[in-house]
C-alpha cells in the first residue's frame, strides 16, 4: 500500500519569502510523485512530477521538488513567494504502473501568503 | 482544447436519495478516474474505466458504482445517499498507454446531502 504525508496542515509566509511544503511518502515499489494545487472552488491543477527521472523537478510558477529515495520524501521549494500562491497543495503517489495509475493524496496543506 | 468537464457544478439531494454525476475526459484521453474529496480532507480514489470496464477500485461501498460510455465519458452513480456523501466529486482523465502519468482533473461537482 502506498500512503502520503503532508507535515504542516497550514503553513504561513511572507510575500518574497522561501515556500518549503514538506512531503513523505511510503511506497512498496519505485514511487511516482506529483504535486498539484487547487485554488478555492476549482478542481486540481499539476504544479510538477517525478517519473523516476532527474531527481530534481521543476514545474510551473517557479516551484520546484527533491526527490530523495533516502529520507523518502518530496518536499516543494519555491524561493520567493507571490500573493497568487495562496492555496492547498496536495501531494500525491502513484505505483507508476501505467500513465492512468491511481493517486493516493495527503491531507494537504495551506498556504497562506502575508502581505 | 477543452480539457476535463463535469456536471453540474453543484447539486443538493436529500438523504436516501440517488444521484449521477456526468465527467467528459480531455480529448486524447481514454481513462477516467473518480475521486471524493470531503471538506478539509486530499482526495480519496473511488474507481477508474477504461474500455468502458472499472479498471481499479478504491475502498467504497457498492452504493457508488459508475459507467463509462463509447466516447469515453463517464457517470457516477450514488445510491441511498448518506450525509456522509456530502463533498466535491472529482474527475479526472489520463491516456492509459502514454507515457506523461499526468491525469487532469475537472472543476468537481459539489453535492451536499440534506
Amino acid at each position: 500500500a502506498q500512503s502520503v504525508t503532508q507535515l504542516g496542515s497550514h503553513v504561513s509566509v511572507s510575500e518574497g519569502a522561501l515556500v518549503l511544503l514538506r512531503c513523505n511518502y511510503s511506497s512498496s515499489v519505485p514511487p511516482y510523485l506529483f504535486w498539484y494545487v487547487q485554488y478555492p472552488n476549482q478542481g486540481l491543477q499539476l504544479l510538477l512530477k517525478y517519473t523516476s527521472a532527474a531527481t530534481l523537478v521543476k514545474g510551473i510558477n517557479g516551484f520546484e521538488a527533491e526527490f530523495k529515495k533516502s529520507e523518502t520524501s518530496f518536499h516543494l521549494t519555491k524561493p520567493s513567494a507571490h500573493m497568487s500562491d495562496a492555496a492547498e497543495y496536495f501531494c500525491a503517489v502513484s505505483d507508476g504502473e501505467t500513465s492512468g495509475s491511481r493517486l493516493t493524496f495527503g491531507e494537504g496543506t495551506q498556504l497562506t501568503v502575508n502581505p | 482544447d477543452a480539457g476535463v468537464t463535469q456536471s453540474p457544478t453543484h447539486l443538493i439531494k436529500t438523504r436516501g436519495q440517488q444521484v449521477t454525476l456526468r465527467c467528459s475526459p480531455k480529448s486524447g484521453h481514454d481513462t477516467v478516474s473518480w475521486y471524493q474529496q470531503a471538506l478539509g480532507q486530499g482526495p480519496q480514489f473511488i474507481f477508474q474505466y477504461y474500455e468502458e470496464e472499472e479498471r481499479q477500485r478504491g475502498n467504497f461501498p457498492d452504493r457508488f458504482s459508475g459507467h463509462q460510455f463509447p466516447n469515453y465519458s463517464s457517470e457516477l452513480n450514488v445510491n441511498a445517499l448518506l450525509l456522509g456523501d456530502s463533498a466535491l466529486y472529482l474527475c479526472a482523465s489520463s491516456f492509459l498507454s502514454g507515457s506523461s502519468y499526468e491525469q487532469y482533473f475537472g472543476p468537481g461537482t459539489r453535492l451536499t446531502v440534506t
